[in-house]
């Protein structure tokens, strides 16, 4: 059964870096038939995607994050993760890891099958 | 950037009823349309994919039409657990979401 957890701080100041990670079990991320992303939900507001990745390829982001965004995979742990820099209290939000399967080639044009539960980051001085 | 508005913006009907919910894109994103289902402390809950085609696991009451710059999520007769925020998103381009529809029991 696959399963993908967010796991990472909940609270940050203003201009430090958020590092979320996102755990998964049941499948392995190295997988060629999926790709791995990350969208956000701020309070009150709508669905944000923030970017997309995969094992054999380069990550993907939102232009209006890219700047201080950075997506990697680490294999060795099948974990995904998400650093944002420079945070301010706009990136306060829920932010859900998701598999998204390979039914496009360009890695962001693809829907997500499976998310996790979503962990809430707030930043605040 | 692709706009999606969904409408209404909160429907409330009685369990047994027909659900009802639009999406519609600001320019046309084919048939690369999904749906979501969003409950506080759940995961989000994929339903409809390519504007018809329901995800694994999701019950017959749950369908999807449209295509071009137009879609319907219908819930044909809504049980307790339907109650919920919906989302539509769109794979064509860069991808993006709708504000959502917040479906309450009347």
């Amino acid at each position: 059964q696959l399963q993908l957890q967010e796991s990472g701080p909940g609270l940050l100041k203003p201009s430090e870096t958020l590092s979320l990670t996102c755990t998964v079990s049941g499948a392995s991320i190295s997988s060629s038939s999926h790709f791995w992303g990350w969208i956000r939900q701020p309070p009150g507001k709508g669905l944000e995607w923030i970017g997309t990745t995969y094992y054999y390829g380069s990550a993907y982001y939102n232009a209006a994050l890219k700047s201080r965004l950075t997506i990697s995979l680490d294999t060795s742990k099948n974990q995904f993760s998400l650093k944002l820099s420079s945070v301010t209290a706009a990136d306060t939000a829920v932010y859900y890891c998701a598999r998204l399967p390979r039914v496009s080639a360009a890695p962001e044009r693809n829907y997500f099958d499976y998310w996790g539960q979503g962990t809430l980051v707030t930043v605040s001085s | 950037e692709i706009v999606l508005t969904q409408s209404p913006v909160t429907l409330s009907l009685s369990p047994g009823e027909r659900a009802t919910l639009s999406c519609r894109a600001s320019q046309s994103v084919s048939s690369y349309l999904a749906w979501y289902q969003l409950k506080p402390g759940q995961a989000p809950r994929l339903l409809i994919y390519d504007a018809s085609n329901r995800a694994t696991g999701i019950p017959a009451r749950f369908s999807g039409s449209g295509s071009g710059t137009d879609f319907t999520l219908t819930i044909s007769s809504l049980e307790p657990e339907d109650f919920a925020v919906y989302y539509c998103h769109q794979r064509s381009n860069w991808p993006t979401f709708g504000q959502g529809t917040r479906l309450e029991i009347k």
